[in-house]
């Protein structure tokens, strides 16, 4: 397994476009969760699935994002009209997510997908 | 709410020892520590999940008071691969939100030669 894959890893757009990426979990992994990260702060949360269920979705997130899981596998993550202060980096990550194992729920991050809106 | 942590960064010479310092104002489930260095991907270091446990990964170290809601990561002689940024990350009890993550802002490690 070659871990988290996303894609693109990088995205410069204009204001107004839509963007979309991409993320391969690791295969045995039943969750799988997207973040945001811009300069100098910790990821924060945007939304997580549980196979193919979006279980949560941040409530900082405008209607303009969307994620899909639709078959519990890859995620697809869109933003519509982006604007500048969509510029960051986006990160996915994934876990295997086993209530009867406390701690079982380590998050293996990907690499991110950097999004630049001119 | 998203955790605090402290310093914001810390600047050592090799060999020097480093704390970093967690705190919520939620009760915390458990506590993750990540690493990241700069353009890559966050790193899991370790987890806690018992009041008072403390982890070891070989000389970096965790403690985790669920009384005092708080985390500290121990480096100890300290290598230039330590170098990065540091976050832990809350995690919740229960409901959809389980296994979900709130990372601090982090704190920004330099080792020195």
């Amino acid at each position: 397994d070659t871990g988290v894959s996303q894609d693109p890893r990088h995205k410069i757009t204009k204001r107004g476009q839509n963007v979309t990426f991409r993320c391969d979990p690791i295969s045995e992994h039943n969750r799988l969760y997207w973040y945001r990260q811009t300069l100098g702060q910790g990821p924060e949360f945007l939304t997580y699935f549980q196979n193919e269920a979006q279980l949560e979705k941040s409530r900082l997130l405008s209607d303009r994002f969307s994620a899909e899981r639709p078959k519990g596998s890859f995620s697809t993550l869109e933003i519509q009209r982006t604007e500048q202060g969509d510029s960051a980096m986006y990160l996915c990550a994934s876990s295997f997510s086993d209530r009867g194992l406390a701690g079982a729920n380590v998050l293996t991050f990907g690499a991110g997908s950097r999004l630049t809106v001119l | 709410q998203q955790p605090v942590q402290s310093p914001q960064a810390v600047i050592l010479r090799e060999g020097e020892d480093a704390v970093i310092n967690c705190s919520s104002s939620k009760a915390l489930y458990s506590v993750h520590w990540y690493r990241q260095k700069h353009g890559e991907a966050p790193v899991f270091l370790m987890i806690l999940l018992k009041g008072g446990e403390q982890k070891g990964h070989e000389k970096i170290s965790a403690s985790f008071n669920e009384k005092k809601q708080q985390s500290s990561l121990y480096l100890t002689a300290s290598q230039l691969s330590y170098s990065g940024t540091y976050f832990c990350g809350s995690g919740n009890a229960g409901g959809t939100s389980y296994g979900k993550l709130t990372f601090g802002q982090g704190t920004i490690l330099t080792v020195h030669p």
